[in-house]
């Protein structure tokens, strides 16, 4: 198993540029993440997927839009980048242990800049 | 929203020495999770925990769930150079059914003088 896989690993974007970073995972995993870790920070979640077709937004979704039209692939678009945007993303995806209980696996991450 | 208060900020330490780190929260999960980052890397699961007083180990960390459900601690016995990295506690309160992400503290940067 590859995991949790993330394309680009850096991107240089200039303000109102879009792009998409792409996530994919190969553990049949049904529920997917995106986060984003500022310097100096935790990660805050962006939005989450519990399944294909089904997406939600987590604490700080303003600027993002994703999509989930397969089990794998769960992929997150800027639409007009803004400097504040500039930050690592990181996509994470589920085993589902128990009821009520997560492990969440995450990729490597994109350095996105906008500037 | 839900905010995990994670201490020490940082550790300077020598090589072979025990190292305590803990995480509280102003409110109950049911999950309790502790990562390791590497530069450049993405995090890495090291010990999750699912009940109440639970203690759980693996090799020379271990970690346990507080009674009261708002707080956790990570420990690591005999430190290595290759412990140095942040790690990052993090909690989970599923709620409505959904698989709510991971509320993250902001880090312990451990760092390994030989």
């Amino acid at each position: 198993n590859a995991g949790v896989t993330q394309t680009p690993k850096f991107r240089i974007l200039k303000i109102g540029q879009s792009m998409t970073l792409q996530c994919t995972q190969d553990m049949n995993h049904n529920y997917m993440y995106w986060y984003r870790q500022d310097p100096g920070m935790g990660l805050k979640l962006i939005y989450y997927s519990v399944g294909a077709g089904i997406t939600d937004k987590g604490e700080v979704p303003n600027g993002y839009n994703v999509s989930r039209s397969t089990t794998e692939d769960f992929p997150l678009r800027l639409e007009l980048a803004a400097p504040s945007q500039t930050s690592v993303y990181f996509c994470a995806s589920t085993k589902v242990r128990l009821a009520g209980s997560y492990e969440q696996y995450f990729g490597p991450g994109t350095r996105l800049t906008v500037t | 929203g839900q905010q995990l208060n994670q201490s020490p900020q940082s550790m300077f330490i020598q090589e072979g020495e025990d190292v305590s780190m803990n995480c509280t929260s102003s409110s109950i999960f049911n999950t309790w999770l502790w990562y390791k980052q590497d530069p450049g890397e993405g995090p890495v699961l090291l010990i999750a925990l699912y009940k109440a007083g639970e203690l759980t180990s693996n090799g020379r960390l271990t970690a346990q769930f507080g009674i009261t459900r708002k707080d956790s601690f990570l420990n690591i016995s005999a430190s290595i150079p290759s412990d140095v990295g942040i790690y990052f506690c993090a909690g989970q309160w599923e709620s409505g059914g959904g698989a709510d992400g991971l509320t993250f503290g902001k880090g312990t940067h451990l760092i390994i003088q030989p």
